[in-house]
């Protein structure tokens, strides 16, 4: 199974700083049709995850422009221009290159 | 607008069965690969089962249920069902249900039910 490791697990940051977020996988994510085979999802409290970032760099529908993913084969990175409070919550990131698809064990953003 | 509701949660001893059911809606169901995605109390995500659209059928098993678990849909009800045999202490979890994003099955979940809670306790 792909091993998916995050860091940090716990992310302290003051509204309008950026903030960032490292996924690396125990093995390329690169699909042989040039994607990237790595998401991103956010479960804010109370809530189900919702996906922000697919195939590596693509918003999803909805998403505001302050979230942006970056990376290639092993190594990954979520990052946020401008934290607001309702960015509140744990952060995901999951290969989906193949079964079993595995999450990272997430991180946990919280406001100073 | 996407709808996706499971049912089928409760309280059963170790070693007894369950079947979880999500009701989806707002989609053509039958060209989607869906998946189980389960949470356990405090803990993080992990991906249990999924099956492709299409037609195919085709399904997929994480290691820790393969051989007690059993995915399936019928695609004329737009439904999807996972049959739990064999339950364990750490099959306790919200059970979610996810549509993927697109109908080649990437595994993108653009949308999730709101989870059914399965609680294994004697």
């Amino acid at each position: 199974d792909i091993v998916m490791t995050q860091s940090p697990l716990s992310l302290p940051v003051t509204p309008g700083e950026p903030a960032s977020i490292s996924c690396r996988s125990s093995q390329s994510l690169l699909h042989s049709n040039a994607y990237n085979c790595l998401d991103w999802y956010l479960q804010k409290p109370g809530q189900s995850p919702q996906l922000l970032i697919y195939l590596g760099s693509n918003r999803a529908s909805g998403v505001p422009d302050r979230f942006s993913g970056s990376g290639s084969g092993t190594d990954f990175t979520l990052k946020i221009s401008r934290v607001e409070a309702e960015d509140v919550g744990v952060y995901y990131c999951v290969q989906g290159l193949q079964t079993p698809i595995t999450f990272g064990l997430g991180t946990r953003l919280e406001i100073k | 607008e996407v709808q996706l509701l499971e049912s089928g949660g409760g309280l059963v001893q170790p070693g007894g069965s369950l079947t979880l059911s999500c009701a989806a809606s707002g989609f053509t169901f039958q060209t989607y690969t869906m998946s189980w995605v389960r949470q356990a109390p405090g803990k993080g995500l992990e991906w249990v089962s999924g099956i492709l659209g299409g037609g195919g059928g085709t399904t997929y098993y994480a290691g820790s249920v393969k051989g007690r678990f059993t995915i399936s849909r019928d695609n004329s009800k737009n439904m999807m069902y996972l049959h739990m045999n064999s339950l364990r202490d750490e099959d306790t979890a919200v059970y979610y249900c996810a549509k993927d994003r697109e109908p080649d099955g990437m595994w993108q979940f653009d949308y999730w039910g709101q989870g059914t809670l399965v609680t294994v306790s004697s």
